[in-house]
């Protein structure tokens, strides 16, 4: 069966950076491209951006842009996130999510979630 | 920038009573691209229907949705103990993705 399987929780001082894993199993690993998703605590999902596994330019959401890279290996099936200059306010789950595909799928909807991994920022 | 926004915030209702889940957005869309998941404490959210109106894969009939251009709604025609929980949208307008605020669906 798909599933993603991500790093584990994270604790990381103000200024400094975060890398967030993703493993693949279960499918194709470079037949349908990945999201990342982030919640901060008790608030709504944010949608991050979505990147190609077999590599080219990822699509990041406006607000992260300049902050965030996301990136791929395809010989491990594992998609990385890494978000730079961490504040406060970036405290959250963070999920990884595959994109079932265009037409013919389910239209670009996340049809299969990681389990979540908690990164917390704080002095 | 399209944004949606969903109604109400929270929807008090009993067992086996039907929700009905707005979301609307700030320009006419494409429903190929409207999607609906559930999220419940602590869990990852889980894909319930896609382009607007189609179920995904062991998503029990009782959800449905529906609508088009900026209006769009997903019901649950009875709801169950285990339906008691956050819901959002969510589109895709050709190069973002974008959520919804999220409805909570408490009991009454």
């Amino acid at each position: 069966q798909v599933q993603l399987v991500q790093s584990g929780a994270e604790v990381k001082k103000p200024g400094a950076s975060v890398k967030v894993s993703c493993r693949a199993s279960g499918y194709t690993f470079t037949n349908f491209y990945l999201h990342w998703v982030r919640q901060a605590p008790g608030q709504g999902l944010e949608w991050m951006g979505i990147m190609n596994p077999t590599g080219g330019t990822p699509t990041y959401g406006q607000k992260l842009h300049g902050r965030v890279t996301m990136t791929s290996d395809t010989s491990t099936s594992t998609v990385y996130m890494e978000l730079s200059s961490l504040r406060s306010e970036d405290t959250a789950v963070y999920y990884c999510a595959r994109d079932c595909g265009g037409a013919g799928s389910c239209s670009h909807a996340f049809d299969h979630w990681g389990q979540g991994t908690l990164v917390t920022v704080s002095s | 920038e399209i944004v949606l926004t969903q109604s109400p915030g929270t929807l008090s209702l009993s067992p086996g009573e039907r929700a009905t889940l707005s979301c609307r957005a700030s320009q006419s869309v494409s429903s190929n691209y409207l999607a609906w998941s559930q999220q419940k404490p602590g869990q990852a959210p889980r894909l319930l229907i896609y382009g607007a109106s189609s179920r995904a894969t062991g998503i029990p009939d009782r959800f449905s949705g529906s609508g088009s251009g900026t209006d769009f709604t997903l019901t649950i025609s009875r709801l169950e103990p285990e339906d008691f929980t956050m819901y959002y949208c969510q589109l895709y307008d050709g190069s973002q993705w974008t959520f919804g605020q999220g409805t909570k669906v408490e009991i009454k």
